[in-house]
């Protein structure tokens, strides 16, 4: 089945750590985006991309680091930078680049907790 | 600028009862409109989407919605509330044309099935 994998499903990092969350897929999407979401807050878009090799900054991207050099892959990287990362992590596709208007497809998240 | 709020972060309804999640927003253009579902743990998965098509939108599981431009809202609602409806709801806004522009969330309505 086609689909969004997260992993880890649960990740701890210590201070000054960089630590990456995974995210592939297998829907053929071009757009790939990483949300964060903490209680009560909804979700925030942090970073995203409409195609490989290209991404774009969202609304809470200090902190974080993305690469797109596969279609299918779009993983984020916590960095040292970031001083309040715990948080679940989502990560959606859509199918195409005009994305606003689509249904988004989720992974079941990664949360990242601080040790 | 695009907002969207939900009214009320919890909601408590009986088993069989009427269940109402409120959402109002904010475009200065046409929006498309969605409802989201988000079970524990996991990533979100897609209610209904409001596209112009028609102002009443029907939805998984039993759920509709009705766009009011007038009142600029997109309540959620199912006739009889059932267990497995306890999760947290996600109304969401978005606009298309732009590079900018983007799919906006609300804070989640928490939504508890008293038996």
């Amino acid at each position: 089945d086609g689909g969004i994998t997260q992993s880890p499903k649960y990740l701890f990092r210590k201070e000054g750590q960089n630590v990456t969350l995974s995210c592939e897929q297998n829907l053929n999407h071009d757009a790939m985006y990483w949300y964060r979401q903490d209680p009560g807050q909804g979700l925030r878009l942090i970073y995203y991309s409409q195609i490989v090799n290209d991404f774009q900054k969202g609304d809470i991207a200090e902190g974080y680091s993305v690469s797109r050099e596969k279609k299918e892959s779009f993983p984020l990287t916590v960095t040292s930078a970031q001083k309040n990362p715990t948080a679940f992590y989502l990560c959606a596709s859509t199918r195409d680049r005009q994305y606003f208007n689509e249904k988004l497809f989720f992974g079941s998240g990664t949360q990242l907790s601080v040790l | 600028a695009q907002s969207v709020t939900q009214l009320g972060s919890h909601v408590s309804v009986s088993e069989g009862a009427l269940v109402l999640l409120r959402c109002n927003y904010s475009s200065s253009v046409p929006p498309y409109l969605f409802w989201y579902v988000q079970y524990p743990n996991q990533g979100l998965q897609l209610l209904l989407k409001y596209t112009s098509a028609a102002t009443l939108v029907k939805g998984i599981n039993g759920f509709e919605a009705e766009f009011k431009k007038s009142e600029t809202s997109f309540h959620l609602t199912k006739p009889s509330a059932h267990m497995s409806d306890a999760a947290e709801y996600f109304c969401a806004v978005s606009t298309t044309g732009g590079r900018d522009d983007k799919i906006i969330f609300g804070k989640g309505t928490r939504l508890h099935i008293l038996p």
